[in-house]
């Protein structure tokens, strides 16, 4: 598609239950990022994708997240247990490849959680 | 550590008036830099990408400089319109981790009609 493409846009879902945020990069574009924002507050770096393997996941903030990517195109990111404190825009973003660091990140327009 | 700091938190200006926002960061060994804007509720749009080895770069009304030396970006925005309302996040690439942006919290933006 023309730009990153995220699903679900909005998503409330109970505490404890677990949720599965999507994400389609652009065409093209090996490496994919996630980063979360919670209300107010800045974007915090989550995991980078090169291709189909991570080789950063420093910022998963605990063993509740997961990600993976398949393809070199589609992500998914999994939040298992969800608690309140997870609630936040989860924003995905694309590039071409990392270490071709002049190119422009180009993000998503977020998936909006809401554990209640 | 990189740390990424934007002045001021927020900012209100008639319409028509020029403006700069800062962005300041800790490390200077970055790879580049670049600004997005954020409409409430929407994800982040580049505005201005600003290489290592560049001074500063322009895309309409936008121009934004880069000073690698003292950790020092501006965002200056020509003639403001009630449409610039938004936030403005800067983000810089690190040299040591090129891959990862590291992002200020962001100024946000009023232009009163």
């Amino acid at each position: 598609g023309a730009g990153v493409s995220q699903s679900p846009s909005n998503k409330v879902t109970e505490k404890g239950k677990d949720v599965e945020l999507r994400c389609d990069p652009i065409s093209g574009h090996t490496a994919l990022y996630w980063y979360r924002q919670r209300l107010g507050q800045g974007l915090e770096f989550l995991i980078y994708f090169q291709g189909n393997s991570a080789p950063d996941k420093s910022g998963l903030p605990s063993d509740r997240f997961s990600a993976e990517r398949t393809g070199e195109s589609v992500s998914t990111l999994t939040i298992q247990r969800t608690q309140q404190e997870d609630s936040a825009v989860y924003l995905c973003a694309s590039s071409f490849p990392g270490e071709m660091a002049g190119n422009t990140i180009y993000f998503g327009e977020g998936s909006w959680l809401t554990v209640v | 550590k990189q740390e990424v700091t934007q002045i001021p938190a927020a900012l209100s200006v008639p319409e028509g008036e020029n403006l700069v926002l800062n962005c300041s960061f800790t490390d200077s060994a970055i790879y580049n830099l670049q600004w997005f804007r954020q409409d409430p509720g929407k994800g982040l749009t580049s505005l201005l990408l600003i290489q290592s080895s560049q001074r500063e770069q322009t895309s309409g009304r936008l121009n934004a400089s880069l000073d690698k030396s003292s950790g020092r970006s501006t965002l200056y925005i020509a003639a403001s319109q009630p449409g610039d309302s938004a936030t403005y996040l800067c983000a810089v690439r690190r040299m040591d981790s090129s891959y990862k942006l590291i992002f200020g919290s962001g100024t946000r933006l009023l232009v009163r009609p």
